[in-house]
């Protein structure tokens, strides 16, 4: 059994902070990782993926990946209160997209306090 | 550019009754997906067809079947709705070298 396990929150960060959400997940031979963000009543969206250990930068995100701790993070610079979702964490044990399917976490609820 | 489309995006059933929930993606993606996401157990596959011709189960496949008409579209059924099958459903389609999933809007169905 696949899973990904993230923290619920509500997770309170001060506009202007960084925000640092995190994931972890249990099949070692999972390839591909993948975070989303989902405003309420609103369907997901990527915002990041990430297949190689180490860090990906795109904007005010980075993705962080440790294979060996199967461990992987969203740091969000500058946060706004346009932040303010549930961003989720998903892995799949391919390298690309296709096949069986994306493994969700439960998501982490993000409040950014102006 | 539509991506995936959901019908319809909302939907009141009776217990017992059925229907089907339709999704269709002009992206000419390989593989399509039915999620359903209720409070507290986040998102969750209940089936996938990987390409146009198969179908597999999912995570929480009991009270469902699924169609893959052709390339683009991928339906669900409730053959029977129950109480339980209150949810979220977002349909998904993805492809090999595609980076990610692209969701559909979601159909909100209430079983009464």
């Amino acid at each position: 059994q696949k899973e990904v396990e993230q923290n619920s929150g509500p997770l309170s960060v001060p506009e202007g902070a960084i925000a640092s959400l995190n994931c972890t997940y249990s099949d070692r031979g999972s390839q591909s990782f993948f975070w989303y963000r989902q405003y309420s009543g609103k369907s997901p969206e990527l915002i990041m993926f990430i297949y190689s250990n180490g860090d990906k930068e795109d904007g005010r995100f980075t993705a962080q990946l440790n294979k060996a701790s199967q461990y992987v993070s969203l740091l969000i610079r500058d946060s706004q209160p346009s932040d303010s979702a549930t961003y989720l964490c998903a892995v799949n044990i391919y390298s690309g997209g296709g096949a069986d399917g994306l493994t969700f976490g439960k998501g982490t609820h993000l409040i950014i306090q102006p | 550019n539509a991506g995936v489309t959901q019908t319809p995006k909302f939907q009141v059933l009776k217990t017992g009754q059925s229907m089907t929930l339709q999704c269709a993606q002009d992206m000419n993606h390989n593989s399509m997906y039915w999620y359903r996401q209720d409070p507290g157990m986040g998102l969750r596959l209940i089936y996938y067809s990987a390409s146009e011709g198969t179908t597999d189960k999912g995570e929480v496949p009991n009270g469902y079947n699924v169609s893959r008409l052709n390339k683009r579209e991928f339906s669900l059924r409730l053959e029977s709705a129950a109480p339980s099958q209150t949810s979220v459903y977002f349909c998904a389609s993805s492809d090999v070298g595609v980076y990610g999933y692209t969701f559909g809007s979601g159909t909100r169905l209430t079983v009464v």
